[in-house]
Parts: C-alpha cells; structure tokens; sequence
C-alpha cells in the first residue's frame, strides 16, 4: 500500500471544527482512503472513507484533493471525546494484502 | 449486538512462560486480524485468519509465536516462552465477508500482555 505522512499532533479548541490532514502523493487509481481513529486505552476505530468523492457521515467528513495526492478529515465540532490518534490509511482494492497498514498518526489534543 | 471481545485485557507472565489471548469475532464475521502495538508505536499487522486457515501471516515473528482460528471457537494468539519485548497491546479485529478496500474492520479492546 501507498504510503501517507501526516502531522505528529494538532490542537483544537473544544467545539471548533477540526481539519487534519494527510499526504498519499504516490497513491494509485485503486487505492481507497481510509481513516481510523483510536482513543486512550482502546483499540481503533472505524471513522470514514474514500475514493474520489467527498464523504460525508455521522462522525465526520471527508475532503479528497482533486488530484487525490491529499486528503483532510473534517471533525465538525471537536469534543473532548474526539481526543485520539487518527490514522489515515491507503488500501488498494485489488492488492492482495488484507490488512491495515498504521503509520503514526496524529495525536489530536481538544482543549477544554 | 456484540462488538469483537477480547480476554483477558490484562495478562502478566514472567519470562519463558506462555501467554494465550482470546478473540471473538463479531456476529457473523469469518475473518480475522491480529496487530500487536509496542509502547508509544503504531499498530502493525501480525497474522490474518479465516475458519480453520491461515491466509497470511506475514507479520508474525518466525519463532514462538503462533495462531489459530478453529471451526468452533475464538481464535487464539499464542506465545511461547515469552521475553519482554513481547510486552505490548495486542488487537484482534474481525471484518465480514472477502476483505476489500471498503469493509472496514472492527477492533477489539485489546489484551495488554506485561512480561515480567
């Protein structure tokens, strides 16, 4: 899978949107763009998708560059409870392999 | 409506013991991912498991460490003989139908496994 470079951290003021970005300059046609997150002490989750087009869902949405070389996940409005590592992930859809690739992540801090 | 379960969450062995940590799928998923995450770094992939096979264990470290995932039952992580650096928070995620690029994958709690 292609690989993706985001910042190590970012901060946000609670109840202000939130814009997190991620670099895939060497994505392929097939990749598809996904995001997870993972709160303290628990393991990731599932927060949205991509391909070309932006998303749209109940945690959050999905900005995709037209040259799909970035993307940027939109948390709307920061809660505390959005405080995690988000990981922005590239999977292609005709690659054998079955599971994620973690980078590092940004650790989103939501201040009060 | 059960999420992926993991036990024990908390796991302590002393050096050359084994550790087996349990994963169950959620309803109706046949496929499974074992992540270990070793303190302050991101989850990497061990092994992926379906029914009864192995289909890529890639990941998994050559010696002492082995999975399985029977007909009936969680699917198990074992590690024999550990060592510290086998200390870490290992992940099961479960997904349903043939993987692809849009079935998301569901995480359990994790087992953090202490090696003294």
């Amino acid at each position: 899978d292609a690989k993706t470079t985001q910042p190590n951290s970012m901060e946000s003021n609670e109840e202000e949107p939130v814009h997190l970005p991620c670099n895939h300059s060497t994505i392929s046609g097939t990749d598809y763009i996904h995001w997870y997150r993972q709160l303290p002490s628990q393991g990731p989750e599932y927060v949205i998708h991509g391909l070309t087009s932006n998303v749209n869902n109940r945690m959050a949405s999905l900005a995709i560059a037209e040259d799909r070389k970035s993307s940027t996940l939109i948390l709307h409005r920061a809660t505390l409870r959005d405080a995690a590592v988000y990981y922005c992930i590239l999977r292609d859809i005709q690659g054998s392999a079955r599971q994620l690739t973690f980078g590092s992540g940004t650790q989103l801090t939501v201040l009060p | 409506n059960a999420g992926v379960m993991q036990n024990p969450r908390h796991l302590v062995r002393r050096r050359g013991q084994e550790a087996r940590l349990r994963c169950s799928p959620m309803k109706g998923h046949s496929h499974v991912y074992w992540y270990r995450q070793l303190p302050e770094e991101g989850l990497k992939f061990m092994v992926y498991l379906q029914k009864e096979n192995i289909i890529d264990e890639s990941g998994m470290p050559k010696e002492r460490f082995s999975a399985e995932f029977p007909k009936e039952g969680p699917s198990i992580l074992r590690i024999q003989q550990v060592v510290r650096g086998d200390s870490a928070a290992y992940f099961c995620a479960s997904s349903q139908g043939v993987p692809s690029s849009y079935n998301e994958q569901f995480f359990g709690p994790g087992t953090r496994l202490t090696v003294l």
